[in-house]
């Protein structure tokens, strides 16, 4: 069956390290990955996308790492603030082909970044 | 840019009665909007798609006699939540895409919770 996995339900960091955050997949072959984070009682909000021909992709204080072998999306925070506690979801589009199709969304993984 | 705006924030109906949901993209037109229903700690479940001027299509599972969706216009889409039950106490999420590619991230309203007595 398909499954998009984060690697744990909560991760608490230290002020000023670097996040990581994992996102396994398995039985999806997906052409992008997104990234997003969602505040308590609030919608999610855009982050990251990156795509399958790419390895790495940064915004910021952000980076995705997207391995198609591995079938696995690193998701990093350096530097990191208590302003970034928050849940981050991975999500991927279901189908190979194109469509206006939702995305499916994992779990997340809620990040508290301790001063 | 790329604002959704969903309406209400929250609602408290009894046990039988219907919810209307709104959501609406304030800068953009979206021929299709996504509606995600999301329970504690559980992750975001696609419940439909809702094409605009069309019949919306929904996940196998959601009952599309009771979530009724309506998108009558280029910027607004409708969630009715009939005849409500305790176990459709959710949060429910709107989401848009403000360009056809599939590729385009979504862009999500505050969402609805949604708590029935």
């Amino acid at each position: 069956s398909q499954k998009i996995e984060q690697n744990s339900e909560a991760l608490n960091i230290q002020e000023g390290k670097t996040a990581t955050l994992t996102c396994n997949y398995t039985n999806y072959s997906p052409a992008y990955l997104q990234w997003y984070r969602q505040d308590p009682g609030r919608g999610p909000v855009f982050l990251l996308l990156i795509r399958e021909n790419e390895k790495e992709k940064r915004k910021e204080r952000l980076k995705v790492t997207f391995d198609t072998t591995l079938k696995q999306s690193l998701f990093h925070i350096t530097a990191s603030q208590p302003a970034d506690s928050a849940t981050y979801l991975c999500a991927l589009n279901p189908s190979s082909g194109g469509g206006a199709d939702g995305l499916t969304f994992g779990k997340g993984t809620h990040l508290i970044i301790q001063p | 840019g790329a604002v959704v705006s969903q309406h209400p924030s929250r609602v408290i109906c009894k046990s039988g009665t219907s919810v209307k949901i709104e959501c609406r993209s304030l800068d953009f037109q979206a021929t299709t909007m996504f509606w995600y229903r999301q329970f504690p700690k559980q992750s975001l479940m696609l419940m439909a798609t809702s094409n605009e001027g069309s019949k919306a299509t929904y996940e196998q599972g959601v009952e599309k006699d009771k979530f009724l969706i309506n998108h009558a216009s280029l910027t607004l889409s409708t969630l009715t939540v009939t005849s409500a039950h305790p176990e459709d106490s959710s949060f429910y999420i709107c989401s848009a895409k403000p360009s056809r590619g599939t590729s385009s991230p979504l862009h999500f309203g505050n969402g609805t919770r949604l708590t029935v007595t």
